[in-house]
């Protein structure tokens, strides 16, 4: 079956812009978890959906960032005002039921803030 | 706290060769899961395995084995007859209760060299 889908790939944006970031599940997972990524570095939690809502997001960094699952299935990360210390692979993943069940990942996408 | 040490930065080997990642993990609780992810160099991260703490089996797949040992804390990854598609950063991550609430707790990764 098809794996955790994210587009775009790639995004390059300029310092103080919006974007969203979008995360398409495995079907029937009803956990999505979103993490970044930079460099050299292992992945950092943001947040984790259980269906349509955020069960923990103490991972997020700031009011900028916002998350979204309306309908238990795609998500998208929402980043505000973008500033360069934004710029990081950005990871989706999900499992099938809740947090101990093992997280599938999706390619990724980069996200460049000039 | 919760932790995961990869105490090895990067490892090169030539290919044909035996290599083992170390991972040491520390919780407090008594069930807790243990993963092991390969993120070769296009960036996407592959799950290899996941044990929890009552599974002290080691396991066997193809030319990758697990060896896990609560008394040391310790969930080593060996790759026996490298090959160059071996080539990438592996990650151990542990999942428990305490501190972060069953949040992946990630090591720092090995980045895994294979020469041909």
């Amino acid at each position: 079956g098809a794996g955790v889908s994210q587009t775009p790939s790639n995004k390059v944006t300029e310092k103080g812009k919006y974007v969203e970031l979008r995360c398409d599940p495995i079907s029937g997972h009803t956990a999505l978890y979103w993490y970044r990524q930079s460099l050299g570095q292992g992945p950092e939690f943001l947040i984790y959906f259980q269906g349509t809502g955020a069960a923990d997001d103490s991972g997020l960094p700031n009011d900028r960032f916002f998350a979204v699952r309306p309908e238990g299935s795609v998500s998208t990360l929402k980043i505000q005002r973008t500033e360069r210390g934004d710029s990081a692979v950005y990871l989706c993943a999900s499992s099938l039921a809740g947090i101990t069940d093992t997280q599938y990942f999706g390619p990724g996408t980069r996200l460049t803030v000039l | 706290a919760q932790k995961v040490t990869q105490a090895q930065t990067e490892i090169s080997v030539v290919e044909k060769e035996d290599v083992t990642l170390d991972c040491v993990y520390e919780t407090r609780d008594t069930t807790y899961y243990l993963f092991w992810y390969k993120q070769p160099p296009s960036g996407e991260l592959v799950f290899l395995i996941r044990r929890n703490s009552f599974d002290e089996q080691n396991e066997i797949s193809g030319r990758y084995s697990w060896n896990f040992q609560k008394s040391t804390s310790s969930f080593n990854f060996t790759i026996t007859a490298s090959q160059v598609v071996d080539s990438a950063v592996y990650f151990c991550a542990l999942s428990a209760r305490a501190d972060s609430n069953y949040q992946l707790i990630w090591g720092a990764g090995t980045k895994l060299i294979i020469k041909p």
